[in-house]
């Protein structure tokens, strides 16, 4: 599986955005970027994805850069209830399965 | 359900006994992952269901762990002669197609081998 590279932890305000860092400089053109996150003492749940163009939902936003070797998550407005460990995880396309790396801890603070 | 059910919730077992684990998945959904999570450790990547096809077996950690798929929905996970080193969290997820789709996790089953 391709690998991707994220901060081990970051920290952020309550209501200010977040700007979360995936790196993949090994990805392929077939490649999705999928982020997922799992909160304190429960099981992970599935943001976002994208291939190649910037993605919104209800939950974020996705930066995909042009040559796709890194993209952002991003929270608009971090609530406490964001503070959680995010993965950023790449799927090949025809891929059987999610592959979790380390994540990044996301604080959030009062 | 509206969700994954796994169970139980929790499971305390004593060393070298067999366990078995429930995952109910979302009505309909073709795909069924199982993951275990060690206290304060990332998510490792089990075993992989897809429709009739052959299970993704390439995470078993050993010939212990064994799991089934009973009419393309119920999935069972069963570890045989438990050693304290399974002492994790077992998270089963379901989705509608495979991993284009997003992925529903279940809360997972505590496992405990004193």
């Amino acid at each position: 599986d391709a690998k991707t590279t994220q901060p081990n932890s970051m920290e952020s305000n309550e209501e200010e955005p977040v700007h979360l860092p995936c790196n993949h400089s090994t990805i392929s053109g077939t490649d999705y970027i999928h982020w997922y996150r799992q909160l304190p003492s429960q099981g992970p749940e599935y943001v976002i994805h994208g291939l190649t163009s910037n993605v919104n939902n209800r939950m974020a936003s996705l930066a995909i850069a042009e040559d796709r070797k890194s993209s952002t998550l991003i929270l608009h407005r971090a609530t406490l209830r964001d503070a959680a460990v995010y993965y950023c995880i790449l799927l090949i396309q025809g891929a059987q399965k999610l592959v979790f790396g380390q994540g990044t801890r996301l604080t959030i603070n009062p | 359900g509206a969700g994954v059910s796994q169970s139980p919730s929790n499971k305390v077992t004593e060393k070298g006994k067999d366990v078995e684990l429930r995952c109910d998945p979302i009505s309909g959904h073709t795909a069924l992952y199982w993951y275990r999570q060690s206290l304060g450790q990332g998510l490792e990547f089990l075993i992989y269901f897809q429709g009739n096809s052959a299970p993704d077996k390439s995470g078993l950690p050993s010939d212990r762990f064994s799991a089934e798929r009973t009419g393309g929905s119920v999935s069972t996970l069963t570890i045989q002669r438990t050693q304290q080193e399974d002492s994790a969290v077992y998270l089963c997820a379901s989705s509608y197609s495979g991993t284009y789709t997003e992925a529903f996790f279940g809360q997972g089953t505590r496992l405990t081998v004193v």
